[in-house]
């Protein structure tokens, strides 16, 4: 079975523009969670997507966005990127919409903002 | 607002010897405690859980106490072996309130010395 996968590894932007990261959940998880990965902060949650509907969010304003296709993969943008954004984002799906104990994480993608 | 709290934030082990990591949380609804280990480039991986409804839980060389009175778990590695080092992050939900992800401690860098 194969597991989480995220699309670029590495992603280098400019202060100001957009980002776009990808995730693709294992087989049969309709459910995507992204998190960030700042350095010296741990994981901190960002989106739930559920049945390509955005279910809840965390602390994080709103220009963290993105979406869930048919298919169940997953989409986050960042828009008016700013330095504190660097981070590792990662994704995590799980297959009991809901539950925490089902999460498998993805590799991440590294964003970095100059 | 951090409600899980991690400690300590770098543990360096001998080879053989037993590696504590503690973990505080604030939030009573919690009742999933899993822990995860982290690779350099890879995500995250579930390591070991543990249910506020049994105070101990042991896989193989890693155990999980856990006292809920106090709002604390921790991580126990027995045997602690070179390929053991890694980020460790405890983490914690409502496994039925997944709406808002896993809360993550900040993690502890583990390195086991030959």
């Amino acid at each position: 079975e194969a597991g989480v996968t995220q699309s670029p590894t590495h992603l280098i932007k400019t202060r100001g523009q957009q980002a776009t990261l990808r995730c693709s959940p294992i087989s049969g998880h309709t459910s995507v969670y992204w998190y960030q990965q700042a350095l010296g902060l741990g994981l901190q949650f960002l989106l739930w997507y559920d049945e390509g509907e955005e279910r809840n969010r965390g602390n994080f304003p709103p220009r963290f966005s993105g979406r869930q296709f048919p298919n169940y993969s997953s989409e986050l943008n960042v828009n008016a990127l700013e330095l504190e954004d660097s981070a590792l984002y990662l994704c995590a799906s799980s297959r009991s919409p809901g539950r925490t104990d089902t999460q498998y994480f993805g590799p991440g993608t590294r964003l970095t903002v100059l | 607002q951090q409600q899980v709290k991690q400690s300590p934030q770098s543990l360096i082990v001998q080879k053989g010897g037993i590696s504590i990591i503690n973990c505080a949380y604030e939030n009573t609804a919690f009742d999933y405690f899993p822990w995860y280990q982290q690779f350099p480039g890879k995500g995250p991986a579930l390591l070991i859980a543990i249910r506020p409804d049994v105070s101990e839980k042991k896989e193989g060389r890693f155990t999980i106490s856990f006292n809920k009175s106090a709002k604390q778990f921790s991580l126990h590695i027995m045997d602690s072996q070179p390929g053991d080092s890694a980020t460790y992050f405890c983490a914690a939900s409502s496994i039925g309130g997944g709406a808002d992800g896993l809360t993550f401690g900040k993690g502890t860098h583990l390195i086991i010395q030959p």
